[in-house]
């Protein structure tokens, strides 16, 4: 069975600084997909970046990027000068496409951005 | 393009009540997944529908039902409600055409209360 694993509940950075949210998984397949979402306060669930496995390049948005570790199925989370508006849960997600038409989330960690 | 609409927002039932939510995907979308968001089991997946068939399903008790129409749209009943029924209910959809579409939108979400 796919698992999603974010071992860190909680976190704080001050506004400005870099942060790293970790996130790993667990799957016996070699084609799939990962995504980090957000849900802010609203409860709207956004996404913020995705990774393909077959992609050895590591995926960046803006001031987000991931550093995937196919070997070590690890999928972090770095956003870079952090704004007020980056506070909410953020959700690792994984999602192997093929006959299995589901997301499997890990259980979040929750981000707070102090001024 | 218009993001995923789900309604109603909110939503007061009772117990042994029914419920019924409904869910219009992004325009050109085909897949419709629903979710459970609860604070002690996270976000879980009910079922997937695309082109009117469920594809996969949950592990939930049959009470949770969908369907999915000719134009996309899909519903989810809960029958004989349960105060543990109470829940953030998402519904994503995805073009799902190939692989590569794999990447899940979501709507804003249904907060069921059950009394």
């Amino acid at each position: 069975a796919q698992t999603v694993t974010q071992s860190q509940p909680e976190m704080s950075v001050q506004e400005a600084e870099t942060v790293t949210l970790s996130c790993t998984y667990d799957t016996s397949e070699n084609n799939y997909y990962l995504f980090w979402y957000k849900q802010p306060p609203s409860r709207q669930m956004i996404l913020v970046i995705r990774q393909e496995a077959y992609k050895q390049q590591n995926a960046t948005e803006n001031r987000f990027s991931v550093n995937f570790q196919k070997a070590a199925k690890s999928f972090s989370l770095k956003i870079s000068d952090s704004q007020l508006g980056d506070t909410a849960m953020y959700f690792c997600a994984h999602n192997s496409g093929g006959s299995n038409y589901k997301l499997t989330f890990g259980k979040g960690t929750l981000l707070t951005v102090n001024p | 393009k218009a993001g995923v609409t789900q309604t109603p927002r909110y939503l007061i039932k009772t117990r042994g009540q029914q419920v019924t939510l409904s869910c219009s995907p992004i325009s050109g979308h085909r897949s419709v997944s629903w979710y459970q968001q609860t604070p002690g089991q996270g976000l879980q997946f009910l079922f997937e529908y695309f082109s009117e068939t469920q594809r996969n399903k949950g592990n939930f008790p049959g009470r949770f039902s969908g369907r999915q129409f000719s134009n996309s749209r899909s519903e989810m009943n809960v029958s004989t409600l349960e105060l543990g029924d109470s829940a953030l209910y998402l519904c994503a959809s995805s073009s799902s055409r190939a692989w590569g579409q794999e990447t899940q939108y979501f709507g804003p979400g249904t907060r069921l209360l059950v009394l």
